[in-house]
């Protein structure tokens, strides 16, 4: 099972400034299949970014994702209020996937 | 538009069963695969359990192989998780999830149901 491991636990921002989130797993990523959500308070995830990089259908381009093999970034510049929220890591594969445990981007 | 809706949840005692369902609409369910992932109160997201679409493979973590079972009912745009001797430590809220391609594509999960809780105490 590849253990992903999200840093920093929670990153304190101001609206405008970029934020960069960090997922780092335990062994290389297949086919680089890492994906990035975004969680609100008593909300379902919202699918980012696929495949380490490609943003999801609606993503504004403030956000990025970038990396391979063990190593993944996600960036938001010019954070909006609305980016302030939980985001977590995802790798998948056709036999299952594991979540990283998390980033909390909180005004600061 | 996709909608995933989740039912049955609640509370079950210490050893309880319980089953879980996860109705579809907006999408011919026949062609994807279902997840479900469960999130325990103020914890992170966890990936339990999938099966694809004809329900010839079927996957589960390992926290939860051998007490949980996973089925799906693609006449009834729906799937299921029966979850047996449960403990406390499964109270989560549980999310159906679809994948964003279809078959065998792998793919992350672009649509998500709004989750239902289930909560195992005495």
């Amino acid at each position: 099972e590849i253990v992903l491991t999200q840093s920093p636990g929670t990153l304190s921002l101001s609206p405008g400034e970029t934020a960069t989130l960090s997922c780092r797993a335990s062994q290389s990523v297949g086919s680089n299949y890492l994906a990035w959500y975004q969680q609100k308070p008593g909300q379902a995830p919202r699918l980012l970014i696929s495949i380490a990089s490609t943003r999801a259908t609606g993503i504004p381009d403030r956000f990025s994702g970038s990396g391979s093999g063990t190593d993944f970034t996600l960036t938001i510049n010019r954070l909006e209020p609305e980016d302030f929220a939980m985001y977590y890591c995802q790798q998948y594969s056709s036999s299952g996937s594991t979540f990283g445990q998390g980033t909390k981007l909180e005004i600061k | 538009e996709v909608q995933l809706v989740e039912s049955g949840g609640g509370l079950v005692q210490p050893g309880g069963s319980l089953r879980l369902s996860c109705g579809a609409s907006g999408f011919i369910f026949s062609y994807y695969s279902m997840n479900w992932v469960r999130q325990a109160p103020g914890k992170g997201l966890e990936w339990i359990s999938s099966i694809n679409s004809k329900s010839s493979a079927i996957y589960y973590a390992d926290s939860v192989r051998g007490r949980l079972t996973i089925s799906r009912d693609n006449a009834q745009n729906s799937h299921f998780l029966q979850m047996h001797n449960l403990r406390d430590e499964d109270t989560a809220v549980y999310y159906c999830a679809r994948p964003s391609l279809t078959f065998g594509g792998v793919s992350p999960f672009d649509s998500w149901g709004p989750g239902t809780l289930v909560t195992v105490s005495s």
